[in-house]
C-alpha cells in the first residue's frame, strides 16, 4: 500500500498568512493525488485534484503543486473560514489511502 | 443538485451486522462509481472500498481491514449504495461516509460526499 504522509500535522496561523501543507507518498504517485478540506462536523469537501487543478467554487487562494511523490497545498492569504482539518489523497493505486490529516487554527 | 444521504446506523454489539445505505439523488447514479470512507472518532478518514459501475463490470475492491466482513453492493433501479457489515469489531466504529467518483482528463477524484452515519460497535 502507499502511504501518505503530511506535515505538519497541527498549525496555528494568522489571518492573512500564507500557509503551506505537505503531501510526501511512499512512492511515485505522477499527479493522481487530491486535496480535501473538512470543517469540524462536516462531510470532507474537494478542494483539488489531479495535485493542481482548483475544484469549481473553490476560492482561487487555495492552490496545489507537485507531482511525483511530493505534493504542497497552499492557502495564499489565510481567511477566518480556513479552520478545518485538511487531507490528501492518493489515486495511483488502491487502497486509495488518505494522509493522516493537518488540523489547521486560525490564531 | 446532487446529494447523498447515507443512514442505517447505530450501536451494534461485537460480532454483529449492520447495513447502511446511501440514497443519491441529482445524479446519473447507474454512470457513477461509488465510495465508501470510513472516520473513527477524533481521527483521519480510511477509505473503506468501492463499486464500480455495471458498464465496466461492476468490480469491486476493499481495504484490508474489512476485506472479508463487508460487503459493497449497489441497487441502480434504486439509485442506492449498500455496505453490508458482518463479523463487526470495535474499531469499526467510526462514521460512515459514502461518495461519487469524478472523473476528468483521466483522474480521479471524491467529488460529492454524504453527511455520514455513525456506527458505534459496543458491549
Amino acid at each position: 500500500d502507499i502511504q501518505m504522509t503530511q506535515s505538519p500535522s497541527f498549525l496555528s496561523a494568522s489571518v492573512g498568512d500564507r500557509v503551506t501543507i505537505t503531501c510526501r507518498a511512499s512512492q511515485g504517485i505522477s499527479s493522481y493525488l487530491a486535496w480535501y478540506q473538512q470543517k469540524p462536523g462536516r462531510a470532507p469537501k474537494l478542494l483539488i485534484y489531479a495535485a493542481f487543478t482548483l475544484q469549481s467554487g473553490v476560492p482561487s487562494r487555495f492552490s496545489g503543486s507537485g507531482s511525483g511523490a511530493e505534493f504542497t497545498l497552499t492557502i495564499s492569504s489565510l481567511q477566518p473560514e480556513d479552520l478545518a482539518t485538511y487531507y490528501c489523497q492518493q489515486f495511483n493505486s488502491y487502497p486509495h489511502t488518505f494522509g493522516q490529516g493537518t488540523k489547521l487554527e486560525i490564531k | 443538485e446532487v446529494q447523498l444521504v447515507e443512514s442505517g446506523g447505530g450501536l451494534v454489539k461485537p460480532g454483529g451486522s449492520l447495513r447502511l445505505s446511501c440514497a443519491a439523488s441529482g445524479l446519473a447514479f447507474i454512470n457513477a462509481w461509488m465510495n465508501w470512507v470510513r472516520q473513527a472518532p477524533g481521527k483521519g478518514l480510511e477509505w473503506v472500498g468501492h463499486i464500480k459501475i455495471r458498464a465496466d463490470g461492476g468490480a469491486v475492491d476493499y481495504a484490508a481491514p474489512v476485506k472479508g466482513r463487508f460487503t459493497i453492493s449497489r441497487d441502480d433501479s434504486k439509485n442506492t449504495l449498500y455496505l453490508q457489515m458482518d463479523s463487526l469489531r470495535t474499531e469499526d466504529t467510526a462514521v460512515y461516509y459514502c461518495a461519487t467518483a469524478g472523473f476528468k482528463t483521466g483522474y480521479y477524484y471524491y467529488d460529492f460526499w454524504g453527511q455520514g452515519t455513525l456506527v458505534t460497535v459496543s458491549s
